[in-house]
């Protein structure tokens, strides 16, 4: 398996514009989450799926900010509009319930900056 | 709420001497208990987990980390640190009492630094 694969690894786009980050989990994983780690913030939880249902969106920052999980192997995180308080590295991370603690496999993260 | 704290941004070590990086939890259920290591514009990998059983864990690398309850802490701990240990550590925290919920939260992270 390649691992979690994370899209773009790297985006700049101007205040106001439209981001959308993807991420392919690993293949039979049933859990998904997306992360957002920035200095001052450290490593946050936005949001995370179990079986393509989003369970705790407690963690989005505010309306700006919506994801999706339309199939077990695709996940999107959209930011619009973005701002310059956006920018941070944002993770996407899986996990198989099945090994009992919902170990996490991170992606490589997508680095945003907002200009 | 879960939440974790580690006490420390950053810990110097000689090589080989022993580490030891701190982290303390607070959780309403019993606590699954992780540590994660980052390289330099990398994700995070898995280093070892606490589930039940033994207090201590031994994990990839050499690492291995002490579950104590009465002081609701997960330290993680080298005999001897290697230069190549230099990276940003993460303690992470999951309710277990709550059979259905996964939330993971992380610490704020704490940078080892190992001089030669």
């Amino acid at each position: 398996d390649a691992g979690v694969i994370q899209s773009p690894r790297h985006e700049v786009t101007e205040m106001g514009q439209e981001v959308t980050l993807r991420c392919k989990p690993i293949s039979g994983h049933d859990y998904l989450f997306w992360y957002r780690q920035t200095m001052m913030r450290g490593l946050e939880l936005l949001i995370y799926f179990n079986n393509n249902v989003p369970i705790d969106d407690s963690g989005m920052p505010e309306d700006r900010f919506s994801a999706k999980m339309p199939n077990a192997s695709f996940s999107t995180l959209k930011i619009q509009p973005s701002e310059p308080r956006d920018s941070a590295v944002y993770f996407c991370a899986s996990s198989n319930r099945n090994d009992g603690a919902n170990v996490l496999t991170f992606g490589a993260g997508s680095r945003l900056t907002v200009l | 709420a879960q939440s974790v704290a580690q006490p420390e941004d950053q810990v110097n070590v000689a090589e080989g001497n022993p580490l030891t990086v701190k982290c303390t939890y607070s959780v309403s259920g019993n606590p699954y208990l992780f540590w994660y290591v980052q390289y330099p514009n990398r994700g995070l990998q898995f280093l070892l987990k606490y589930i039940t059983g033994d207090n201590l864990v031994k994990g990839s690398y050499g690492f291995e980390a002490e579950f104590n309850k009465s002081q609701t802490s997960f330290h993680l701990k080298k005999p001897s640190a290697l230069v190549s240990d230099s990276a940003l550590y993460f303690c992470a925290v999951r309710d277990g009492g709550y059979s259905s919920a996964s939330k993971i939260i992380f610490g704020s992270g704490t940078r080892l630094s190992i001089r030669p």
